[in-house]
């Protein structure tokens, strides 16, 4: 699997865009960026995934640069609970129905400020 | 509503003795998963099951077992041959054979004493 590589810590004032960078230099060309969060003591969530385009849902958007070796994860308008671990992952999908194993490292600690 | 359980949300257990964590699925998910987090760190994996009666060995699987007699359930047995059992465990389901993401359970939170 890719290795991925993120800051460590980020501060965003509440009612702010949050941008989380990612770089994942070592991709291939069927890994997908997966990016999930984990609130205090609470099981990981899932957030947003991409494989090349750029993908929006309810929660966040996905930025993923034309030759894939980054991403960056956007909060439209940070709130305190989004205060959270954030991990960014690469991973290739399971093929022939074999389930996709994932992999996180030690994220991003956001901290969302008044 | 689909989702899925870890039970109980905080166990404690003396040196020595084996410990079970239930972790059960209504999602109809093919693979379910185990992870242990430490404070502070990420997710490791221990043991992973695609299909029934199938599992594979994570990343850390050395002094755990797990069974899957059912497709509803993966628990995780931490066995006296754990030398640091006490940690977060969190157990996670999703389909087989397609990118879609992890559903985790709320974690169990294991202390030995």
């Amino acid at each position: 699997d890719a290795k991925t590589t993120q800051p460590p810590s980020m501060d965003c004032a509440e009612g702010r865009a949050a941008n989380l960078p990612c770089n994942h230099s070592t991709i291939s060309g069927n890994e997908y960026v997966y990016w999930y969060r984990q609130i205090h003591s609470q099981g990981p969530q899932y957030i947003i995934h991409g494989l090349k385009n750029n993908e929006t849902n309810e929660m966040a958007s996905l930025i993923i640069t034309e030759d894939r070796k980054s991403s960056t994860l956007i909060l439209p308008h940070a709130t305190l609970r989004d205060t959270a671990v954030y991990y960014c992952i690469v991973r290739v999908a399971g093929e022939g129905g074999t389930a996709s194993k994932l992999t996180f490292g030690t994220g991003t600690r956001l901290q969302v400020t008044l | 509503d689909g989702g899925i359980t870890q039970s109980p949300k905080y166990l404690f257990r003396k040196e020595g003795q084996n410990v079970t964590l239930s972790c059960e699925q209504n999602l109809n998910h093919d693979a379910m998963y185990w992870y242990r987090q430490d404070p502070g760190q990420g997710l490791r994996l221990i043991y992973y099951s695609q299909i029934v009666n199938d599992f594979q060995k994570g990343d850390i699987a050395e002094g755990y077992s797990v069974s899957r007699e059912k497709k509803e359930s993966f628990p995780l047995t931490v066995t006296s041959a754990q030398k640091n059992p006490t940690a977060f465990y969190l157990c996670a389901s999703s389909w087989a054979g397609t990118a879609g993401g992890y559903t985790f359970g709320s974690g169990t939170r294991l202390t030995v004493v």
